[in-house]
């Protein structure tokens, strides 16, 4: 059962204009959410996080935006530029645990063209 | 240290074969997990240590598959009689107690011919 969906597998975006990737996720027990970037043959890398509280988190050119009433996160890449590209994942903690596991999507492919 | 270390980057391997990969994690980091990634999709849980106690295991992890953090530093991933459905991209990370951003070494790519 997929708890953190990525229903988009690529989304093409043309430099110096906005990316928007999408997630969504149904375990309502969720209480902080992250965005990793990976690159081929790397390990995936921490981008941006939200805490369950808040609905917007920023980081220069990257923001988060969390919609708990309807189980959405969105992260907005402005403006995106070609080293963008990349897999995006959207990952979930849930906070009926201690242990930090993380659920993750199945990633979005970004690519920003010139 | 500059982050998560893992070794060998990838791995050749015949069916029925035994494995074993490593994971050096930051040093200050005590929470240690274990996942892995298949094509299509994002990396999935198999098990998690704090300091040298395995705290949890995912099901996917079989009887074929053993962790250990020996000392609390350092752990290894071994898989037994490796299958073709083992194929994958085992991926290691660490973070400090409750902090909620782990950091991903590069991985060990499987290959079961």
């Amino acid at each position: 059962d997929q708890q953190v969906k990525q229903n988009s597998p690529s989304l093409s975006v043309q430099e110096g204009r906005i990316s928007i990737l999408n997630c969504d996720y149904t375990n309502s027990m969720f209480d902080y959410f992250l965005w990793y970037k990976k690159y081929p043959a790397e390990g995936p890398t921490f981008l941006i996080s939200i805490s369950s509280i808040k609905d917007k988190n920023e980081d220069g050119r990257f923001t988060v935006f969390l919609n708990k009433s309807a189980k959405h996160l969105s992260l907005h890449i402005v403006p995106s530029q070609p080293g963008d590209s990349a897999v995006y994942f959207c990952a979930a903690r849930d906070r009926g645990s201690t242990l930090g596991r993380l659920y993750f999507g199945r990633g979005t492919q970004l690519t920003v063209w010139p | 240290d500059t982050g998560v270390s893992q070794n060998p980057r990838h791995k050749i391997t015949k069916r029925g074969q035994n494995v074993t990969f490593r994971c050096d994690p930051i040093s200050e980091h005590n929470r240690l997990y274990w996942y892995r990634q298949t094509l299509g999709q994002g990396p999935e849980f198999l098990t998690y240590f704090q300091n040298e106690a395995q705290l949890e295991k995912s099901r996917l992890l079989s009887d074929r598959f053993s962790a250990e953090r020996p000392k609390g530093s350092f752990s290894t991933l071994e898989i037994q009689r490796t299958e073709q459905g083992d194929s994958a991209m085992y991926l290691c990370a660490s973070s400090f107690g409750s902090g909620t951003e782990a950091f991903f070494g590069q991985g060990t790519r499987l290959t079961v011919v």
